[in-house]
């Protein structure tokens, strides 16, 4: 089965624009959740999709979004961007019966640069 | 205001030692994992742990839930093991520890 892909790798982007990064999860997974993580804050939880319906999220603002198709694939949304954003984002994969109480499948991760 | 705390937050060994991660945390959990992170950023999930103790093959975890504290523990210790090492907990979101960075020198 393939692991989990994220799409693109590396970003460079400046203050104010919008990001759109996406997500496939593997094959049967219908859980997808995406983590930031930084140097000085560590891994945080953004947000959880299942079956195209956000089932947890975590204390981002609201330029944050997210957004999961019927094929499970997952997108996250970053507007007006901020010098903070930059990260490496993460997405992770699991069956989705029980949230949390699954091990979860990372992708490689998405690196973004906010100039 | 830490739900999850670790520490060490740096380990040096020597190849053959024994190791020792510990993880508390302080809010209502569902389960708790152990996530390996390699230079580069992939991360991998070591075990997932509602109760008591998991093995897979040099790696052990372990759980007490009365006292909402967890070990990982690696017997042997190999260059090859050096890593990151995330301590995370599932209650109604994930909580992440801040990290062990473990350097196992041959």
């Amino acid at each position: 089965k393939a692991g989990v892909t994220q799409t693109p790798r590396y970003l460079i982007k400046t203050r104010g624009q919008q990001v759109t990064l996406s997500c496939s999860p593997i094959s049967g997974h219908r859980s997808v959740s995406w983590y930031q993580q930084t140097p000085g804050q560590g891994l945080q939880f953004l947000f959880e999709y299942f079956s195209e319906t956000q089932r947890n999220k975590g204390n981002f603002p609201g330029r944050f979004s997210g957004r999961q198709f019927s094929n499970s694939r997952s997108e996250m949304n970053v507007s007006t961007l901020e010098l903070g954003d930059s990260a490496l984002y993460l997405c992770a994969s699991s069956l989705g019966v029980a949230s949390g109480l699954e091990t979860q499948y990372f992708g490689p991760g998405t690196r973004l640069l906010v100039l | 205001k830490n739900e999850v705390e670790q520490s060490p937050q740096n380990l040096t060994a020597q190849e053959g030692e024994f190791i020792t991660i510990n993880c508390s945390y302080s809010v209502g959990i569902s389960a708790l994992h152990w996530l390996q992170q390699h230079p580069g950023g992939g991360i991998v999930s070591l075990f997932m742990l509602s109760s008591g103790k998991k093995k897979h093959g040099r790696l052990i975890a372990t759980i007490n839930i009365q006292e909402k504290h967890s070990s990982l523990h690696i017997t042997a210790s190999h260059p090859r093991d050096s890593a990151v090492y995330i301590c995370a907990v599932t209650g109604n979101q994930f909580y992440f520890g801040t990290g062990t960075s473990l350097t196992v020198i041959p």
